[in-house]
């Protein structure tokens, strides 16, 4: 057990909805990650947050967003969903001076 | 753009038997490397990490990583496969010792005959 929460485990909706999907770090972890892993496009990082403020942004999506909240837990929330945003989507944490981030099981997110 | 590539998508091997999974990696600067493992719906576990000193690093589950700098590889090796192994294997890279923007390859599906 890495420590990392993700709720839910499995998330199931239809074309043209949203979603939110929720990441709580490690105890202490400062730090958010969000990766998407889809069969065509694999492991991708999304964005990442450290102490309630964005820190970088990768392959994100415009429809996508997320926040870190002040008790450092994160979502991220997905809109307009299609059917090519059917993934898992991991949320990783590391705390300051932390050289590996520990990821949590996923989301898997299937849109029908 | 730093990019990894693991070149086999699929492995079988039998069980007691050795495996090497390979991984090439492009970055101009000090890479640090990972492998990390993906078991059938969980989460992805660090096995192993290199950032500097002894290029032979060894992690968890007896699993050990070469850095061969000249070569621009990070191969994964295991002396005898257990069943257990059976899983997905990913290789990964960031720029920086701290900050965790991983860049994966597309990693490797092995599978253990018994």
């Amino acid at each position: 057990d890495s420590g990392v929460t993700q709720t839910p485990k499995h998330l199931i909706t239809a074309t043209g909805q949203r979603v939110t999907l929720r990441c709580s770090p490690r105890s202490g972890d400062l730090s958010v990650y969000w990766y998407q892993q889809s069969l065509d496009q694999g492991l991708q990082f999304l964005i990442h947050y450290y102490n309630g403020e964005e820190r970088a942004k990768g392959n994100i999506l415009e429809r996508f967003s997320a926040q870190q909240f002040p008790d450092l837990h994160s979502e991220l929330n997905l809109s307009s969903l299609e059917l090519g945003d059917s993934a898992l989507y991991f949320c990783a944490s590391a705390g300051r001076g932390n050289t590996e981030a520990f990821f949590g099981q996923g989301t898997r997110l299937t849109v029908v | 753009a730093q990019s990894v590539t693991q070149p086999d998508i699929h492995i079988t091997v039998s069980e007691g038997a050795s495996l090497e999974l390979r991984c090439n990696y492009s970055y101009g600067a000090t890479p640090y490397l990972f492998w990390y493992v993906q078991s059938p719906g969980q989460g992805l576990q660090l096995l192993l990490k290199y950032f500097s000193g002894d290029t032979l690093v060894q992690g968890i589950k007896g699993f050990e990583a070469e850095f061969k700098r000249s070569q621009s590889s990070f191969n994964l090796r295991k002396p005898s496969v257990h069943w257990s192994d059976a899983a997905e294997y990913f290789c990964a890279v960031k720029r920086s010792e701290y900050g965790n923007k991983l860049v994966f390859g597309a990693g490797t599906i092995l599978r253990v005959k018994s």
